[in-house]
């Protein structure tokens, strides 16, 4: 019940493209709802977060889709740039994980110039 | 802001030998997270403490792994006997007290790349 799935593994995009990375959860306890990126040699860091009052959230080309219902979200990245080739990890965290991040397992994007 | 600093940034030992792994959290922040990362496995949450105790240990491997937070600004993680399945990239991320809009946000540091021979 405390884990969250995420898919893609990998996934290759040509410059320009919106790539959607997915999460999927069980816990209903959760309420928060990371993205973090990593770049090779360094480690994560936050991207956007979203709670689930709100069922998008947007900063820049990156935008948080939610589905409560389904327990399920997605990030994606608008008009897609080889800078943005990195390692993407979801995460959630809530009351009963004593508010740790429990990671998905990431995904590796490639952005094709 | 300096970010989470760690220490050393790679380290090549020979199996059997002790590793040492430090990290100085970010000046303010009470919680400190040590993490391993492989191919294979991901991103794993070995042990978490909350200001300097230690509340979450259920990731250590196994008793050849310890770790230690002597005081806030400063954690160890400890490897005796190393063996060459210990071989990843370790990192530390700290986080900031409860109770502000990022309160869950971890700041990672940029990891110790361990290879044990």
């Amino acid at each position: 019940q405390q884990q969250v799935k995420q898919s893609p593994q990998s996934l290759i995009v040509q410059k320009g493209g919106i790539p959607i990375i997915n999460c999927a959860y069980e816990n209903t306890a959760f309420d928060y709802f990371p993205w973090y990126q990593q770049f090779p040699g360094k480690g994560p860091a936050l991207l956007i977060a979203i709670r689930p009052d709100v069922s998008e959230k947007k900063e820049g080309r990156f935008t948080i889709s939610f589905n409560k219902s389904a327990k399920q979200f997605s990030l994606h990245i608008m008009d897609s740039q080889p800078g943005d080739s990195a390692t993407y990890f979801c995460a959630a965290s809530g009351w009963d994980s004593n508010y740790q991040l429990i990671w998905g397992a990431g995904t590796k994007l490639i952005i094709k110039p | 802001d300096a970010g989470v600093i760690q220490s050393p940034r790679h380290e090549v030992t020979e199996m059997g030998q002790e590793v040492t792994l430090r990290c100085k959290p970010i000046s303010g922040h009470n919680s400190l997270f040590w993490y391993r990362q492989t191919m294979m496995r991901g991103l794993e949450l070995l042990i978490y403490f909350n200001n300097n105790v230690p509340i979450d240990d259920s990731g250590m491997p196994e008793d050849r792994f310890s770790a230690k937070m002597p005081n806030a600004s400063f954690s160890t993680l400890k490897i005796q006997p190393s063996e060459p399945r210990d071989s990843a990239v370790y990192f530390c991320a700290s986080s900031p007290p409860f109770g502000g809009g990022e309160t869950d946000t971890q700041y990672f540091g940029p990891g110790t790349r361990l290879t044990v021979l």
